[in-house]
C-alpha cells in the first residue's frame, strides 16, 4: 500500500463548479498534512497546509480527519487557473523535514 | 532572492556517463533535498541534508551521490548513468527545522534529464 494514496483523476469539471479532492496516508505517526499545486511541467509550490480543525483559504477548504488517516480539498467557484495537478503531502515527524507525496490529482477546469 | 536555482534545465545522457545536477538556495535554509518524478510514481526522495556537512539517504538514493560544503549548494552527481535514471530531478529547501505545522519547501525549477 503506497504512503500516501490519491485519485489520480483526471477531473474534468465546468467552470464555477465545486470540486473536492480526497486523499488517504497510512502512517498513523503523521503529524504534518498539506496540498501542494503543481502546473505542467513547472515545480510544485505550496498551495496551503491542513490543520486539525480544518481551514479555508479564500475559495479553497482543507479538511483533516486522523481517525480516518484522510484528508481532503474543496475548490469553490472554480476558476480556469485552477487548473493543475494537486499533490497532498505528509509529514511523519515535528522536526523532521521529510515530506511524502501523492502521485497527484490532475484537474482540468473547462470553460 | 532568486530562491531555488538548478542548472541544466535540460540534459541528455549515454549510458555510463556521469553528471552533476546543480542546485543553490539564497534562503539561508538549512534543509535541502534531492527528488525525481515520474509519471505515476509522484515524488520519491533521492537524499536530504539538515545542514552543511551533513546529508543522508532518502527513498530511493542508488546511484546516486551528494556533498553539502555550503549551505547554499547541494549537488547531486549521476555516478555511472541508466536508462532508469531518466526523470525529472528537483531540488527543494526549508527554513530550520522546528515544531509546528512544518514549514514550506520551495523547490526549483527542475531538471529534465534522459539517457539513452
Amino acid at each position: 500500500r503506497k504512503e500516501v494514496e490519491q485519485d489520480p483523476g483526471p477531473f474534468n469539471v465546468p467552470e464555477g463548479a465545486t470540486v473536492a479532492f480526497n486523499c488517504t496516508y497510512s502512517n498513523s505517526a503523521s503529524q504534518s498534512f498539506f496540498w501542494y499545486r503543481q502546473d505542467c511541467r513547472k515545480e510544485p509550490k505550496l498551495l496551503m497546509s491542513v490543520y486539525s480543525s480544518g481551514n479555508e483559504d479564500g475559495r479553497f477548504t482543507a479538511q483533516l480527519n486522523r481517525a480516518s488517516q484522510y484528508i481532503s480539498l474543496l475548490i469553490r467557484d472554480s476558476k480556469l487557473s485552477d487548473s493543475a495537478t494537486y499533490l497532498c503531502v505528509v509529514r511523519a515527524n515535528f522536526g523532521n523535514e521529510k515530506l511524502t507525496f501523492g502521485t497527484g490529482t490532475r484537474l482540468t477546469i473547462i470553460p | 532572492n532568486a530562491g531555488v536555482t538548478q542548472t541544466p534545465k535540460f540534459q541528455v545522457l549515454k549510458t555510463g556517463q556521469s553528471m552533476t545536477l546543480q542546485c543553490a538556495q539564497d534562503m539561508n535554509h538549512e534543509y535541502m533535498s534531492w527528488y525525481r518524478q515520474d509519471p505515476g510514481m509522484g515524488l520519491r526522495l533521492i537524499h536530504y541534508s539538515v545542514g552543511a556537512g551533513i546529508t543522508d539517504q532518502g527513498e530511493v538514493p542508488n546511484g546516486y551521490n551528494v556533498s553539502r560544503s555550503t549551505t547554499e549548494d547541494f549537488p547531486l552527481r549521476l555516478l555511472s548513468a541508466a536508462p532508469s535514471q531518466t526523470s525529472v530531478y528537483f531540488c527543494a529547501s526549508s527554513s530550520p527545522l522546528g515544531q509546528g505545522a512544518g514549514n514550506e519547501q520551495f523547490f526549483g525549477p527542475g531538471t529534465r534529464l534522459t539517457v539513452l
